[in-house]
């Protein structure tokens, strides 16, 4: 009963250090997303996969890249992280490309740049 | 472009009282419409949604109508309970569209 599942849960990274995300599914959704939640803004879309094999950049994508590895998988990296990154970040996943479809989010990763 | 607007938080109330949220909405054509809770320190989750005009979610005593005539989604409790607090967002995605638009979420506090 895993449904999305993202690692690291916390994270303290240093100026200009690099980091991944992980993120999984295992309902075989189709559309994968990752978000970032800051006070007063909302969620804010970074990057999305529409099917494996596609990545499209959302509101937010710069200083970030994304790989779609497999059906199953989509990581965020961060290559050269800046305080302006210190935020909540929401892996999440639908099935199909209806619009009606329910997004599932994982639990999120708490990353801070000192 | 589309977007979401949401009432500003946070809404203070007792419990047993009564709950508006207010969510407008910018989108063309007919988006399918969304509410999603957070509790603290978790991912969202799905409370309600609505697909096409007039139609009405339910869930757990929350309810919210798809109006657009006005373009709105407002979420509704008659009786909030402590365990309603939590931070509420107002999403849609539009028909031919990947992306999920979220407003900027409204914490709701519920005082015994």
């Amino acid at each position: 009963n895993a449904g999305v599942t993202q690692t690291p849960k916390f994270q303290v990274l240093k100026t200009g250090q690099s980091m991944t995300l992980q993120c999984a599914q295992d309902m075989n959704h189709n559309s994968m997303y990752w978000y970032r939640q800051d006070p007063g803004m909302g969620l804010r879309l970074i990057y999305y996969s529409a099917s494996e094999g596609t990545t499209d950049k959302g509101e937010v994508p710069n200083g970030y890249n994304v790989s779609r590895l497999n059906k199953r998988e989509f990581s965020l990296r961060l290559e050269s992280a800046a305080p302006s990154q210190t935020s909540v970040y929401f892996c999440a996943s639908t099935p199909t490309s209806n619009s009606g479809n329910t997004i599932y989010f994982g639990e999120g990763s708490w990353l801070t740049v000192v | 472009g589309d977007s979401v607007t949401q009432m500003e938080g946070p809404v203070t109330l007792s419990e047993e009282a009564f709950l508006t949220i207010n969510c407008t909405y910018t989108a063309t054509g007919y988006p399918s419409l969304f509410w999603y809770v957070q509790y603290p320190g978790e991912g969202l989750q799905l409370l309600l949604k609505a697909t096409k005009a007039d139609d009405k979610g339910s869930n757990k005593g929350f309810e919210a109508t798809y109006r657009k005539e006005t373009t709105s989604f407002h979420l509704e409790k008659g009786s909030v309970q402590v365990s309603d607090s939590a931070v509420y967002f107002c999403a849609l995605r539009r028909s031919g569209t990947y992306k999920y638009i979220f407003g900027t979420g409204t914490r709701l506090k519920v005082l015994a």
